[in-house]
């Protein structure tokens, strides 16, 4: 079965205090490996999907990395506007559901 | 480009009533999931749906729940009989299903409530 632990469950920063989530992910056949941001009462909204071992992608202050057994999500500089609960899932080749990690929430002071 | 889209926002059952919910999927869409996600606990599939074909319900339950996406219309979700632990948001997300972008997109949810 498909597993995806994220960590650290909660993470508080100083505004431009830079840090990293990580997603640790057990998959049978990876497709890919994706990225989203929940804010509270609303769905998630897609940040990055990942492929293949060694794969990066950035946005603004975001940047996400891949390894065979996990995928940090770097955030530089962040601020106020970054506090979210971050979310990570894997998808196999086999189907395309999503198997979703408990997620990381952030929260940034000003 | 409107993006995906559930109704209602919010609903609220008396126990042993029928939940409807709704979801219409992006402009050129022809994939749709729908996810639960209970409180203190992750995102959880539940169905995989294309035009008028279920795909993959291996995450929903076999008593009470179904799923459809007709040829004209969005996907429903059909709760039959709710009961209190259904209470959660709901979550529905679609993709384009074609090619290698297979990338989800999620509506804002809906949260239901069973009293």
């Amino acid at each position: 079965e498909d597993q995806v632990t994220q960590s650290p469950e909660a993470l508080r920063l100083q505004e431009g205090e830079s840090s990293s989530l990580n997603c640790s992910y057990t998959v049978s056949g990876l497709r890919g490996l994706f990225w989203y941001r929940q804010d509270p009462g609303k769905g998630p909204e897609f940040l990055f999907t990942l492929y293949s071992a060694g794969e990066e992608k950035e946005k603004e202050r975001l940047k996400a990395t891949l390894t065979k057994k996990e995928s940090f999500l770097h955030i530089t500089a962040p601020k106020p506007e970054d506090s979210a609960t971050y979310l990570c899932a894997v998808q196999r080749r086999s189907n395309y559901k999503l198997t979703f990690g408990k997620g990381t929430l952030l929260t940034v002071n000003p | 480009n409107a993006g995906v889209m559930q109704n209602p926002r919010h609903l609220v059952r008396r126990r042993g009533q029928e939940a409807r919910l709704r979801c219409s999927p992006m402009k050129g869409h022809s994939h749709v999931y729908w996810y639960r996600q209970l409180p203190e606990e992750g995102l959880k599939f539940m169905v995989y749906l294309q035009k008028e074909n279920i795909i993959d319900e291996s995450g929903m339950p076999k008593e009470r729940f179904s799923a459809e996406f007709p040829k004209e219309g969005p996907s429903i979700l059909r709760i039959q009989q709710v009961v209190r632990g259904d209470s959660a948001a709901y979550f529905c997300a679609s993709s384009p299903g074609v090619g290698r972008e297979e990338t989800q997109y999620f509506g804002p949810g809906t949260r239901l409530l069973v009293l």
